[in-house]
């Protein structure tokens, strides 16, 4: 079982509708969660980090966590073309406080069709 | 100018070749890495640095060494290139003791071709 999981894609929605994008981590104590986006050929760029049950909202950004179930979201609303891209998932795999390392989902792709 | 820089941004060379890739930051992070990432594959670890004196095996550092020259400065040596190795290579930074933990910062990518 990979330690981040996400589903490949493509996932296409239509403009102006909300993307929902969904994660599951494998190691219970993980503590802290990320968004990247990455545009094609393009370095990942930080959209969203939560570190705390519930929801964080930044703009058309909603982070969703829930460690219980193991998973975090991310919801893009009111969709743009300017959106379309892969979304990376990544988990600091240990508490806070030791080792910082992050491990990497391999990425949903997103387009959102005009 | 850009946080992260890296040099070259492409390259290419011949199986056999030991070649460098280099990473510059001026954001003042203590800590460093190297990933690289292949398709379908997302980003792998390969060295990660937590300052000058601290030098760490990620997922996948064979075939792969690492230098850190000063706080800013943290380099990628292929010693004998193959063609497996080709890969956009990313290097990024992150901030020992920040507010936010780990959040890490990605430098444009080399993109090595080993023919």
């Amino acid at each position: 079982q990979k330690e981040v999981e996400q589903n490949s894609g493509p996932l296409s929605v239509p403009e102006g509708a909300i993307a929902s994008l969904n994660c599951t981590y494998s190691d219970r104590v993980s503590q802290s969660f990320f968004w990247y986006r990455q545009y094609s050929g393009k370095s990942p760029e930080l959209i969203m980090s939560i570190y705390s049950n519930g929801d964080k909202e930044d703009g058309r950004f909603t982070a969703q966590l829930n460690k219980a179930s193991q998973y975090v979201s991310l919801l893009i609303r009111d969709s743009q073309p300017s959106d379309s891209a892969t979304y990376l998932c990544a988990v600091n795999p240990r508490p806070s406080g030791s080792a910082r390392q992050l491990t990497f989902g391999s990425g949903t792709q997103l387009t959102v069709l005009p | 100018d850009a946080d992260v820089t890296q040099t070259p941004r492409n390259r290419i060379t011949k199986t056999g070749k030991r070649i460098m890739l280099e990473c510059s930051q001026t954001k003042g992070h203590d800590r460093m890495y190297w990933y690289r990432q292949d398709p379908g594959l997302g980003l792998r670890l390969i060295y990660y640095s937590f300052d000058v004196k601290d030098i760490n095996k990620g997922e996948i550092s064979d075939g792969y060494s690492v230098s850190r020259q000063a706080q800013a400065k943290f380099s990628l040596s292929l010693e004998s290139a193959i063609p497996n190795q080709t890969a956009l290579y990313f290097c990024a930074t992150s901030d020992l003791g920040a507010g936010e933990d780990n959040e890490q910062f990605f430098g444009p990518g080399t993109r090595l071709t080993v023919l």
